[in-house]
């Protein structure tokens, strides 16, 4: 399919582990966005790369949080050291563009870690 | 502090009838808004989106109004359908505000349209 795909789908894993969500986005898409929704919440911005800028790392709610795009295209999102309440469902999207009202953000299905 | 609050967290509606969801938010730096629509085990979807300079914007089924003075957003479907039942989330951002863009959302409202 042409759209934005995640992987793994769920990722249970124990309390101090390391974890790596992986994202690939619409391909031609320059912009990607993670995005994490905790249990009864909603959407959490985390992380926006645009082409070859800085990152917008300001949703990132730790340093046991960091995320690269490599060439571009796709994305890693790694917790290191997992803590239970960082258990939520991680979504990833991407646009044509960068953040404007005109690039719409087409979302992948997410990953559900539980940390246990 | 919640910027854009779904206070209703589920809405039941008889098929064919009128599903009218509700949003509100508080930063008054907001000029843009959207409705998202979730269904299990997928990412959201866009569904419609406003303009903080209109106050309406319809499309098909689907209508979104806008009261600025009262910082309040609402969706309209008419009429429901079995296939509208989903959750469905409000966001807002700052887009020509020279801010960072970023999508505020709302925890969403799960919509349960009954045969």
């Amino acid at each position: 399919g042409a759209g934005v795909s995640q992987s793994p789908s769920n990722k249970v894993t124990e309390k101090g582990k390391d974890v790596e969500l992986r994202c690939d986005p619409i391909s031609g898409h320059t912009a990607l966005y993670w995005y994490r929704q905790s249990l009864g919440q909603g959407l959490e911005f985390l992380i926006y790369f645009q082409g070859n800028s800085a990152p917008d790392k300001s949703g990132l709610p730790s340093d046991r949080f960091s995320a690269e795009r490599t060439g571009g295209s796709v994305s890693t999102l790694t917790i290191q050291r997992t803590q239970q309440e960082d258990s939520a469902v991680y979504l990833c999207a991407s646009s044509l563009a960068g953040r404007s009202s005109y690039n719409e953000q087409f979302f992948g299905p997410g990953t559900r870690l539980t940390v246990l | 502090d919640q910027q854009v609050k779904q206070n209703s967290p589920s809405l039941s509606v008889q098929e064919g009838r009128i599903s009218i969801l509700n949003c509100d938010y508080t930063n008054s730096m907001f000029d843009y808004f959207l409705w998202y629509k979730k269904y299990p085990a997928e990412g959201p979807t866009f569904l419609i989106s406003i303009s903080s300079i209109k106050d309406k914007n319809e499309d098909g089924r689907f209508t979104v109004f806008l009261n600025k003075s009262a910082k309040h957003l609402s969706l309209h479907i008419v009429p429901s359908q079995p296939g509208d039942s989903a959750v469905y989330f409000c966001a807002a951002s700052a887009f020509g505000r020279g801010s960072q863009g970023n999508l505020i959302f709302g925890k969403g409202t799960k919509l349960s349209v009954k045969p």
